[in-house]
Formats: structure tokens, C-alpha cells, sequence
């Protein structure tokens, strides 16, 4: 396992149409967060994992974004009903339990929403 | 709500020019990371500082903790091309509080 792993890399949606982006954490870790960043700023925090429950959930995901971890190892975020707002680079990270908990990067998903 | 405040947004110098950069904070952090990112992917991290006044060195990268552990700086010997990047600070590792970057460029 060399790290945290995102697909797509990049995706290009027409507005109203729902995505779904797919991370794999590193093996070990058991914590697993979802970010978003737009141009000219830094990452904003999403939603939380621990094992397979949801945690945490920042006030900007709305009732559009949903976010499993069914079986404590990969996640999907889910955007319905997209819009252009939505565009942005959506990052996966993932930490261990004990320790430091800092978090590792996957690549990121380029959302563009047209 | 913790709030990072990174200075300054952009800087650009020549290669071999020394930098530092900032991370304010009015908030305690127990620990504060520093990312660098290239653009079209995400973060990759440099180090975690967690004691107060805590100094740590990576090659030609200084970096330190406030002694109140509510501030941090970064500073690059040297600089070269391939340090261009914007550079993140987090408090609180795991669910962390970004600030907005310093992008900084270094020019042949």
C-alpha cells in the first residue's frame, strides 16, 4: 500500500447530474476525512470516519452530500443534483487512531460542474 | 471556530534567497502540521510540531512552534525551483483547520 488513492482524478458533470467519488485510505488507518478545496484556498473540512461510523459532518455539507464507509476500509462521497457551485478539488485523507493522527493525502477529484 | 492565518499569500523570490513564512492563530493547537501542495494535487506532509517553542529541521526546511503553540513559521535556506508550492499549515491533526496557503514560487 503506497498511500491514500482517489478515482476520478478528475471529473466533468452537467449541472443537475449526481457523482459519486471513490477513496481508498491507507490499510492501517482507521480514520478517514473528506475535505473540499476551492481556488486560492486551503482545504475546508467535510466529513468524518471512524471504522465505518460517521462522526462528524461540517455545516457545508448539505442534504445533497452524503458519505458512506460501509465496511470501515474504502468510502464514496455522493453530490446529487449538482451544481455549479460545486466545483472544486475534493480531497480524501486518512489517519491512524493513536498517535499524532495526521492526516495523509490521496491526489484529489477535480469536480467540474458545467 | 479555530482560525489560521497564513502570511504572506504570495511570495516570489530568486533560487538561493532565504524565506520565511507564518501561521497565525488565536487559538491553542495541541499539534500543527505544514503541507506542501502542487497544483492539481492534494497535500503532501512535511512535519508535525506538537511541543510549544518545538524546532524542527527537514534538509534546507526550518520549522517552529510559538512557545504558546498558537503560531508557527517556516523557513526555507537557500531556495530552489522545486520548493515552488503552496505551502499549508493545519492545526489539530486528523479533522484540522486549514489555513489558506502561501504560494510561493522561486525563479531560476
Amino acid at each position: 500500500d503506497t498511500g491514500v488513492s482517489q478515482d476520478p482524478r478528475h471529473k466533468i458533470t452537467k449541472r443537475g447530474q449526481n457523482v459519486t467519488f471513490r477513496c481508498d485510505p491507507i490499510s492501517e488507518h482507521n480514520r478517514l476525512y473528506w475535505y473540499r478545496q476551492t481556488l486560492g484556498q486551503g482545504p475546508e473540512f467535510l466529513t468524518y470516519f471512524q471504522n465505518e461510523a460517521q462522526l462528524e459532518k461540517s455545516r457545508l455539507l448539505s442534504d445533497r452530500f452524503s458519505a458512506e464507509r460501509p465496511k470501515g476500509s474504502f468510502s464514496t462521497l455522493e453530490i446529487q443534483r449538482t451544481e455549479q457551485g460545486d466545483s472544486a478539488m475534493y480531497l480524501c485523507a486518512s489517519s491512524s487512531l493513536g498517535g499524532l493522527t495526521e492526516a495523509f493525502f490521496g491526489q484529489g477529484t477535480r469536480l467540474t460542474v458545467v | 471556530t479555530q482560525l489560521l492565518e497564513q502570511s504572506p499569500q504570495f511570495l516570489s523570490i530568486q533560487e538561493g534567497e532565504n524565506l520565511t513564512v507564518y501561521c497565525n492563530s488565536s487559538s491553542v493547537f495541541s499539534s500543527l502540521q505544514w503541507y506542501r501542495q502542487e497544483p492539481g494535487e492534494g497535500p503532501v506532509l512535511l512535519v508535525t510540531v506538537v511541543t510549544g517553542g518545538e524546532v524542527k529541521k527537514l534538509k534546507r526546511l526550518t520549522f517552529q512552534f510559538g512557545d504558546a503553540r498558537k503560531d508557527s513559521s517556516l523557513h526555507i535556506t537557500a531556495a530552489q525551483p522545486g520548493d515552488t508550492g503552496l505551502y499549508l499549515c493545519a492545526g489539530n491533526a486528523g479533522k484540522s483547520t486549514f489555513g489558506d496557503g502561501t504560494t510561493l514560487t522561486v525563479k531560476p
